[in-house]
């Protein structure tokens, strides 16, 4: 049982490259999210997906974008990364949405120089 | 005033205390409230769900205080293993749902 899997773990950028994390689930769940977490703060919410096909601009989604095309899969884009979005990158899916359990992957670190 | 709030800590405890977290929200409107677990640099885990009556599972319990805008989560006889980071997470439905996360406590138990 995968759970949630996320690729890259670890992953440094130069100022201005791009790349594009990749989130995996199993578990046949409608919703997906894209959160970063920063020192002392709270996840924040990147974008989200209530299914195949969908995205919703969370609470910070400038810088980054998203797509869905396949019920199991969920990417995350950087165009041009900067400084401010080093961080560490969880996707997380849920079955019934924001009242149910969240399983999170493993999480990407994120430095961009 | 930050919509979540959590006391950072760290809370450091002997093996079989009983320690108490309170995390404050400023929406009334919120209608949903978790607990997770996220150990060092892995991933958050639910914990539990905390319901308007109160929830208890083992050794842990949650309670709901609507009246006071604030969740809180009691763990008894704690455990070298429940060393971590407790998360609150304070859902709110109003034209789309808003999931809000605290920054996190810090609970350090020593032997």
């Amino acid at each position: 049982n995968a759970g949630v899997t996320q690729t890259p773990k670890f992953r440094v950028l130069k100022t201005g490259q791009s790349m594009t994390l990749l989130c995996a689930q199993d578990m046949n769940h409608e919703y997906m999210y894209w959160y970063r977490q920063d020192p002392g703060m709270g996840l924040r919410l990147i974008h989200y997906s209530v299914g195949e096909g969908t995205t919703a601009k969370g609470e910070v989604p400038d810088g980054y974008n998203v797509s869905r095309l396949k019920k199991q899969n969920f990417l995350l884009g950087l165009e041009s990364a900067a400084p401010s979005q080093t961080s560490v990158y969880f996707c997380a899916s849920s079955y019934g949405g924001p009242n149910t359990e969240a399983f999170f992957g493993q999480g990407t670190r994120l430095t961009v120089v | 005033r930050k919509e979540v709030e959590q006391d950072p800590g760290p809370f450091n405890v002997p093996e079989g205390a009983t320690v108490a977290f309170n995390c404050t929200y400023s929406n009334s409107a919120s209608q949903s409230f978790f607990w997770y677990r996220q150990d060092c640099r892995k991933e958050p885990k639910l914990l539990m769900s905390v319901y308007s009556s109160g929830n208890e599972d083992g050794r842990f319990t949650a309670q709901l205080n609507r009246a006071s805008q604030y969740i809180s989560l009691l763990i008894r006889d704690s455990k070298l293993s429940d060393s971590a980071t407790y998360l609150c997470v304070v859902n709110t439905h109003t034209g789309g749902f808003k999931t809000i996360f605290g920054a996190g406590t810090r609970l350090f138990v020593k032997a």
